[in-house]
Order: structure tokens, then sequence, then C-alpha cells
């Protein structure tokens, strides 16, 4: 089945550094991720749609000079947080959509980032 | 705004049991939904799919239906076990790709 990875799966910053997560789709190609951030017992809500090629769309009320996203490949996004702060620690997670044969488009998400800053 | 609710928030059965997870949405013009499962601290596993113009779905222990009109999904778990223990997402997709999630329901299934 199509799989969606995440690195790192964890990663511990001091305040007013700037973080970098990848997510990559291993064995199918991807012109459009998602990004998602979990806090505890929240659902999870949709930050912004990385599109390859193009600039990434941002959900309202998410700063997109914060949350920085590249899509540079079919396989590959990166979502860079600069300028951590506190409140910005989450839980990260990434989708790819994948067609399976017969025509089903079905969501593949990764295993997702915890990011905690001091 | 779609706004997605799941009843209830919590749930604990002793293993065995069947039980049922709700799912309600607001608005009904909907493109699919899905159910998943997130182990703590993990990623989303997809359960199951559920096309707009479908009534249910099934997966071994798993079945899941829609009643699209009434904006309501449930997830039927038959004969629990421990490794059901999980938090329970439902999403409904509005688009491409786009989905909108529920809360969750965090299941705990005791020997």
């Amino acid at each position: 089945g199509a799989v969606v990875s995440q690195h790192p799966s964890w990663v511990i910053c001091k305040s007013g550094t700037s973080v970098k997560i990848e997510c990559r789709s291993l064995d199918f190609q991807a012109t459009t991720m998602f990004w998602y951030r979990q806090f505890p017992k929240q659902s999870l809500m949709l930050m912004a749609t990385s599109n390859e090629g193009s600039k990434a769309t941002y959900e309202q009320g998410v700063e997109k000079d914060k949350f920085l996203i590249n899509h540079a490949s079919l396989t590959l996004s990166t979502l860079t947080v600069t300028s951590a702060h506190p409140e910005d620690s989450s839980f990260y997670i990434c989708s790819a959509p994948h067609t399976r044969t017969g025509g089903t488009d079905t969501q593949y998400f990764g295993p997702g980032t915890r990011l905690t800053v001091l | 705004k779609q706004e997605v609710t799941q009843i209830p928030a919590a749930l604990s059965v002793p293993e065995g049991e069947n039980l049922v997870l709700n799912c309600s949405f607001t608005d009904s013009a909907i493109y699919n939904l899905q159910w998943f499962r997130q182990d703590p601290g993990k990623g989303l596993t997809s359960l199951l799919l559920i096309q707009s113009s479908q009534r249910e779905q099934t997966s071994g222990r798993l079945n899941a239906s829609l009643d699209k009109s009434s904006g309501r999904s449930t997830l039927y778990i038959a004969a629990s076990q421990p490794g059901d223990s999980a938090t329970y997402l439902c999403a409904v997709g509005l688009g491409y790709s786009t989905l909108t999630f529920g809360k969750g329901t965090m299941l705990l299934v005791s020997p």
C-alpha cells in the first residue's frame, strides 16, 4: 500500500529557532500534500495545502510567514516553523492523496512529528 | 462551515462487547466520509471510506454506515478486543482530498 513518512518523528527546540519537518510519499507521487496540526485531545486542523511547483494555500488564521511550506518535488513537502514559540508545540501530521486502482481517492497519513518548543 | 461532532468522547468496555461510535456533520453536501484509527502519539490509519453515494462499508469486524441526509455516520465494532483500544476519528471529505475531522472517540477495551 501507499506509504507516507515524516522526519523527524519528534523534535525539541529552543524558543526563537526554526524547525524543518519533512513529509515524503515513498511509493507514489503526490502533486498535493496536506499539513495538519493536532493539539492534545483536539481534532486535526488543516493548516495548509502544499502544491508541487506552486505556492501553498493556507487556511484562515494560519500565518504563512511563520509556517513556510515548500513542495520541491512530487514526493517531498517540507514545513518549516520559523521563530518557534512554546505555543507552536503540537503534533504535526502530513497527508497525501493517492488514487487506488478502481478510482478510490484515499488520504494516506504520515506518522506525525511531535514538536516541543522550550 | 462544516462541523463534525463525535459522541461519545470516550468509551470504556469489556472485551467481547459490540459497540457503536457516532459521528454527525452539519453540511450534508459531502464528497465522502472516512473513519480513521489513531494510536497514542502516532499517525492515522484509514479504516473505512464511504463515498457519498454509498450507504455502508464493511471491513472485518468493522461496519460503517452513512446517512447523508441526516448528517450521520456510525462505526460499529463487533466483538471488541483489547487491540482495538485507540482513538477513532471521523472525517468528512468536502472536495478533492479536503477533510474536516471530529475530535475523536477514545476507546478502551479491557481484557
